[in-house]
């Protein structure tokens, strides 16, 4: 089946401008989660969604990140005000919550943004 | 798993010869532990994972993980490293609360002919 899509692959965009970043999740996966992987930084956890809400949103690193998913299934991940530190590769991974192992997650290939 | 410390930051090995990457993990209690690879420009594929069913772990393309709790290690390896190998690899824990995933600093592997 289809696994975790995200788009657009590569983003480049100038500072101060907003940028939003989409996430597919496979089906029938209620878990979703965003991470980001930078040089320095490693790959850190921003947001966890199950189903529509967010019940973990300690990862976000300012006012300026905001994410949303709709209809448990799709969800997107806003920058505003893009900044130069935020240059780096945007991970979704989904996974299910009942009948597996939640922390088996399957991670699209990322949105990779340079902000210039 | 509460941490996660990958022991090498790069690892280089000749084709052929065997593959040993190092993890040490700290927990409370029973971790769920992952192995993950990622190829360049690529994401991040499932490599094995530790379900406490068996503390030898077997995933894909030959690779094999021991669970030692009285180490607390999950040592990835491979009998005979291929040049398709060379990627970056990371050790995962679970248990950082609402599901989310703890990555190692992640060990970089080249493969030398």
């Amino acid at each position: 089946g289809a696994g975790v899509s995200q788009s657009p692959s590569n983003k480049v965009t100038e500072k101060g401008k907003d940028v939003e970043l989409r996430c597919d999740p496979i089906s029938g996966h209620t878990a979703l989660y965003w991470y980001r992987q930078s040089l320095g930084q490693g790959l850190e956890f921003l947001i966890y969604f199950q189903g529509n809400s967010a019940p973990d949103k300690s990862g976000l690193p300012s006012d300026r990140f905001s994410a949303e998913r709709t209809g448990g299934s799709v969800s997107t991940l806003t920058i505003q005000r893009t900044q130069q530190e935020d240059s780096a590769v945007y991970l979704c991974a989904s996974s299910v919550t009942s009948g597996g192992d939640p922390y088996e997650q399957y991670f699209g290939p990322g949105t990779r943004l340079t902000v210039t | 798993a509460q941490s996660v410390t990958q022991l090498d930051s790069h690892v280089s090995v000749s084709e052929g010869t065997p593959v040993l990457l190092r993890c040490n993990y700290s927990s409370s209690y029973s971790p769920s532990l992952f192995w993950y690879v990622q190829h360049p420009n690529k994401g991040l594929q499932l490599l094995l994972k530790y379900t406490s069913a068996a503390t030898l772990v077997k995933g894909i393309n030959g690779f094999e993980a021991e669970f030692k709790k009285s180490e607390t290690s999950f040592h990835l390896t491979k009998p005979s490293a291929h040049m398709s190998d060379a990627a970056e690899y990371f050790c995962v824990g679970g248990g950082g609360g609402y599901n989310k995933l703890i990555f190692g600093a992640g060990t970089r592997l080249a493969v030398h002919p």
